[in-house]
């Protein structure tokens, strides 16, 4: 198993170019995420899915736009990059419990980042 | 979710235990408390979970306060590789899609 991985490692953009970030994961998880982290901050939660062709707002959507056609990809868009979206980007995907009655967790599985420097 | 507190940093030495503290006054009776970490240039990484009991596995201990205002995440012995931030993250049960909100952490130093 490869877990989570994304596409690609390091990039830059000149502002107001746009590019797509992949994320793909082989675990067959519902939930996909992805986060964005500034220096010397925690990370903050761009855009989530629950499934497959749905996709939700998080705390810092703007600017960014998702797709999640397949399970087991989800996409990560800039239209118009700007240097405040400089940043270390993560994926994460997580299991579905299925079982709401019984109290449970569902640990979130980390990728590896992608580092975008935006001039 | 409620706001967890932690200090920014910490030292330890090399094979010594490390005890991480978590302030979380405000939890509710259904969140659960998670500890993930994150290695340098690295995603983070789930670490112990708990509810009210405490809780062992491979990597780690948590210690949860009686009022549950608390907890402790306990590394029995420091190695260079657990230098890392430690994230303190309280999670409701079945609450929104699973969504982490991280804090800034505590930033973990480890001394041979």
């Amino acid at each position: 198993n490869a877990g989570v991985t994304q596409t690609p490692k390091f990039r830059v953009l000149k502002t107001g170019q746009s590019m797509t970030l992949l994320c793909a994961q082989d675990m067959n998880h519902e939930y996909m995420y992805w986060y964005r982290q500034d220096p010397g901050m925690g990370l903050r939660l761009i855009h989530y899915s629950v499934g497959e062709g749905t996709t939700a707002k998080g705390e810092v959507p703007d600017g960014y736009n998702v797709s999640r056609l397949k399970k087991q990809n989800f996409l990560l868009g800039l239209e118009s990059a700007a240097p405040s979206q400089t940043s270390v980007y993560f994926c994460a995907s997580s299991y579905y419990i299925r079982d709401s009655t019984v109290p449970s967790y569902n640990e979130q599985f980390f990728g590896p980042g992608t580092r975008l420097t935006v001039l | 979710d409620a706001k967890t507190t932690q200090p920014n940093s910490m030292e330890s030495n090399e094979e010594e235990p490390v005890h991480l503290p978590c302030n979380h006054s405000t939890i509710s009776g259904t969140d659960y408390i998670h500890w993930y970490r994150q290695l340098p240039s690295q995603g983070p990484e789930y670490v112990i979970h708990g509810l009210t009991s405490n809780v062992n596995n491979r990597m780690a201990s948590l210690a949860i306060a009686e009022d549950r205002k608390s907890s402790t995440l306990i590394l029995h012995r420091a190695t260079l590789r657990d230098a890392a931030v430690y994230y303190c993250i309280l999670r409701r049960y079945g609450g929104s899609q699973g969504n982490l909100i991280f804090g800034k952490g505590t930033k973990l130093s480890v001394k041979p």
